[in-house]
């Protein structure tokens, strides 16, 4: 059974701080993604990697940056957190050979205040 | 326009009813098709996934693609009151992403 993991289910952050957050899985994916997900906006691809230490911008990666270090994990890195993104972000993986079948981890509610 | 459109609903339907949920596209070159479910609070899941024009059926769900009228809708019969979720459609474009639609609340009653 795919398993994806994210770090916490819900976070509060200040405005302007340095935020991480992490996503595990546990099936050999070769494909990572973030997106978020907002009411009237659906979900938004930020950013997606292929391969380790490889990352290619989505659709909204400004404020935004990624590190793919190892291969089970993809890390989601907010460098001055604004109120804009308060939002749910949820981590997704799948196989080169099917990237379009994703799973998709729990997700972390952000709020920047 | 958009990309992907969905109706937000919600869409009502009786127990043991046929529910249709339609998704429309703006992008011709698209090449796959997927349904995600996702219940209130949860993350989205993958139920279906059409890559060619015509019906697919898996259990009780049928997707319908049809690539000239660049729609694609998913047919749940005999609904059950755990089919109530939010359904997302994606299709796949030209940059070789996937975009979702905003989804079709469904709410099957008793």
């Amino acid at each position: 059974d795919v398993k994806v993991t994210q770090s916490s289910r819900y976070l509060v952050k200040r405005t302007g701080e340095k935020v991480f957050l992490e996503c595990v899985q546990d099936m050999d994916h070769e494909n990572m993604f973030w997106y978020r997900q907002d009411p009237g906006l659906g979900l938004r691809l930020i950013y997606f990697s292929y391969d380790v230490k490889m990352k290619e911008k989505g659709d909204i990666p400004e404020g935004y940056s990624v590190s793919r270090e190892k291969k089970e994990r993809f890390s989601l890195i907010l460098e001055s957190a604004s109120t804009n993104q308060t939002s749910m972000y949820l981590c997704a993986s799948s196989f080169s050979d099917s990237v379009y079948e994703q799973y998709f981890g729990p997700g972390t509610r952000l709020t920047v205040t | 326009q958009k990309e992907v459109e969905q109706n937000s609903g919600p869409l009502s339907v009786p127990e043991g009813a046929i529910a249709s949920l339609n998704c429309t596209y703006s992008d011709r070159g698209s090449q796959s098709f997927f349904w995600y479910r996702q219940y209130s609070g949860k993350s989205p899941e993958l139920i279906m996934s059409i890559y060619s024009n015509g019906d697919k059926e898996d259990g009780r769900f049928t997707a319908q693609l049809n690539k000239a009228s660049q729609y694609v809708s998913l047919l749940i019969r005999d609904s059950q009151p755990s089919d109530s979720a939010t359904y997302l459609c994606a299709v796949t474009g030209t940059a070789s992403k996937l975009t979702f639609g905003t989804g079709t609340r469904l709410q099957v009653t008793l």
